[in-house]
């Protein structure tokens, strides 16, 4: 299986500053048609997953542009401009290359 | 629009089977896979299945030899069943077409 690792926040994140949160593939999720088979999610508190960001950088429909997603085959970044109350969750890398698909263990953010 | 509903059990005795339904609305399931997500209390997301749209599914290995998922295209509903439940398996459980993701129903495992 493919092992997805995910790195901390130094919560809690001032307001209106940025962040970034890391996640690492055990196997490189950059297939033969040249995308990045990674999606990033977000859940709130006491609320399902939402889907934010689907082949590394493509941001889901209705997100907000302060999301961002980055990376190469096996390391990647979702960035997160000017922080708001909203944006205050659980976050989990996925990735959808092989079966199972596998999730990141989540990195938490929290607001100052 | 496009909608997921989970429902069942809040609660199953050790040993027993969990039955769950995915009722989907706004979308095919001859269209669109629909995969089966759970997540114990204050813990990370396990994927644990996917029925796609045309009738196939896959497994997670760790789970393989307890569960299976099917589903009815004329009810729009996917079925989970998972047997032998233990402890370890309480948990939200959620359907999700990826971008759409159910409510999750909460299920205990306990006597």
């Amino acid at each position: 299986d493919i092992v997805m690792t995910q790195g901390a926040l130094p919560n809690p994140v001032p307001s209106g500053e940025s962040a970034s949160i890391t996640c690492q593939s055990s196997k490189s999720l950059l297939y033969s048609d040249g995308k990045t088979y990674l999606n990033w999610y977000l859940q709130r508190p006491g609320q399902s997953p939402q889907l934010l960001i689907y082949w590394m950088s493509t941001r889901a429909s209705g997100v907000s542009d302060r999301f961002s997603g980055s990376g190469s085959g096996t390391d990647f970044t979702l960035k997160i401009s000017r922080v708001e109350a909203e944006d205050v969750g659980v976050y989990y890398c996925q990735q959808f290359l092989e079966f199972p698909r596998t999730f990141g263990g989540g990195t938490k953010l929290e607001l100052k | 629009q496009v909608q997921l509903k989970e429902s069942g059990p809040g609660l199953v005795q050790p040993s027993q089977t969990l039955s769950l339904t995915c009722t989907v609305s706004g979308f095919s399931l001859m269209d669109y896979s629909v995969h089966w997500v759970r997540q114990p209390p204050g813990k990370g997301l396990e994927w644990m299945g996917r029925m796609k749209y045309d009738g196939d599914t896959y497994y997670n290995s760790a789970l393989k030899s307890r569960l299976s998922i099917s589903r009815d295209t004329s009810k729009s509903q996917v079925f989970l069943k998972m047997n032998s439940l233990q402890t370890e398996d309480t948990a939200i459980y959620y359907c999700t077409g990826g971008l759409y993701w159910g409510q999750g129903v909460m299920v205990t495992v306990s006597s």
